[in-house]
């Protein structure tokens, strides 16, 4: 079993839709971040939480550790937002980054 | 512009050629990082730099060498590439004890 799992693997969704994106993870962890990786490109750090809620422009992370649990929102999607969002965690005991597999989002106009 | 700066963007090898790719940061981070992504896979950590003069392996190191040159520079080296090894390769640098990362925009290796 992968230590981080993101649902969904693929997203398809029209402009303006409000899109949410999962990440559970099983290991103890220092923190989580939300990355973004755009075709051909590098990746971007959007997000790094270790609790509660953060917010950028139209993006919202929050994290629940009890549950071993984060989401990240879009709100008011746009074709520009197309994407593979990637959630990482800092493994507490081995102080490196697990990587989830990547959610590839594709918004229509 | 600050950041991770990794070289070359492409590189295509013939089986059992070697290279070395490079990679260099601007923020003072003492921490630097050589990952592999591949289709289906989450990113896996190859080796790691906790700091200047310290190396150690990550998740999938072998047929991979690695120099910490400097405070600046961590440089990973194929010395018999295997098609196996194709794949992108993303450097990256953190501060110890900030967990923020910053990446190098990627190398795309391919071996035939």
């Amino acid at each position: 079993k992968n230590e981080v799992e993101q649902s969904p693997q693929n997203l398809t969704a029209q402009e303006g839709e409000f899109i949410t994106i999962n990440c559970s993870y099983s290991v103890g962890i220092s923190a989580l971040h939300w990355l973004q990786q755009h075709p051909g490109g590098g990746i971007v750090s959007l997000f790094m939480l270790s609790s509660g809620k953060k917010k950028h422009g139209r993006l919202i992370a929050t994290i629940n550790i009890q549950e071993k649990h984060s989401s990240l929102h879009i709100t008011a999607s746009h074709p520009r937002d197309s994407a593979v969002y990637i959630c990482a965690v800092v493994s507490r005991s081995q102080g490196n980054l697990i990587f989830g597999k990547g959610t590839k989002l594709s918004v229509k106009p | 512009n600050a950041g991770v700066t990794q070289t070359p963007k492409f590189q295509v090898l013939k089986t059992g050629q070697s290279m070395t790719l490079q990679c260099a940061q601007d923020m003072n981070h003492n921490s630097m990082y050589w990952y592999r992504q591949d289709p289906g896979m989450g990113l896996r950590l190859i080796y790691y730099s906790a700091s200047e003069g310290t190396t150690d392996k990550g998740e999938v190191p072998n047929g991979y060498n690695v120099s910490r040159l400097n405070k600046r520079e961590f440089s990973l080296r194929l010395e018999s590439a295997a098609p196996s090894q194709t794949s992108v390769y993303f450097c990256a640098s953190s501060e110890t004890g900030d967990l923020g990362y910053t990446f190098g925009s990627g190398t795309r290796l391919t071996v035939v």
